[in-house]
């Protein structure tokens, strides 16, 4: 099973409101990240676990707030979102995060902050 | 800080011809990897390539890493609309991954 899974696959939520993106992984894979992407760009890395532990924060504001509760799992909790946030968030796995292998992504989720 | 420039941004093709995008940076990295993304879905990974001078065969995609691991080239022969898509290199560096900001391929039937 190569599959990274995302759930929900769409989301739209107020300024004021609390959410959060869930990922799932079944590869044994040890890092984990988030991912950013606006329209017409590439991703841009926002957060990496190694080894369940939080090794990577690439200035992320503070809004955004991840969590990995197992070596499976990956959270983004959201609150009090701006309408720039609005982005497709993509999360993704590797073995390890150095050397870096193969990183498999998931279809993201479609997040729309009104 | 270490940037992958892709050229070109855009490409639109018939059926049946062949195609070269690159892949270019000033920065040696570790590994280089080549994904393809069709819009609202996650990147794919297409191959990953690690050894300067390393040449790898994806069925018609030929993908090479230069010598100096400094820049990488897809070639794609007899296109097909298939393979549409935006294709990204990234590179293994001081970060994880570093994208470059990809290829828009279309490929007219």
């Amino acid at each position: 099973d190569t599959e990274v899974t995302q759930t929900p696959k769409h989301l739209v939520m107020g300024m004021t409101n609390k959410k959060s993106l869930k990922c799932e992984q079944h590869m044994g894979h040890r890092a984990m990240y988030w991912y950013k992407q606006k329209a017409k760009k590439p991703p841009e890395l926002m957060f990496v676990y190694s080894y369940e532990k939080l090794s990577i924060n690439e200035s992320v504001p503070s809004r955004f707030s991840p969590e990995c509760p197992n070596s499976s799992l990956l959270n983004l909790h959201l609150h009090a979102l701006q309408p720039e946030d609005s982005a497709l968030y993509l999360c993704a796995s590797s073995q390890v995060a150095k050397p870096l292998y193969e990183q498999y992504f998931g279809p993201g989720t479609r997040l729309t902050v009104t | 800080t270490q940037l992958l420039e892709q050229s070109p941004q855009f490409l639109s093709i018939q059926e049946g011809e062949n195609l070269t995008v690159y892949c270019n940076s000033s920065s040696v990295f570790s590994s280089l990897q080549w994904y393809r993304q069709e819009p609202g879905e996650g990147p794919v990974l297409l191959v990953t390539v690690v050894t300067g001078g390393e040449v790898k065969k994806l069925k018609r995609l030929t993908f090479q890493f230069g010598d100096a691991r400094k820049d990488s080239s897809l070639h794609i022969t007899a296109a097909q609309p298939g393979d549409t898509g935006l294709y990204l290199c990234a590179g293994e560096g001081n970060t994880p991954l570093v994208f470059g900001k990809g290829t828009r391929l279309s490929v007219i039937a």
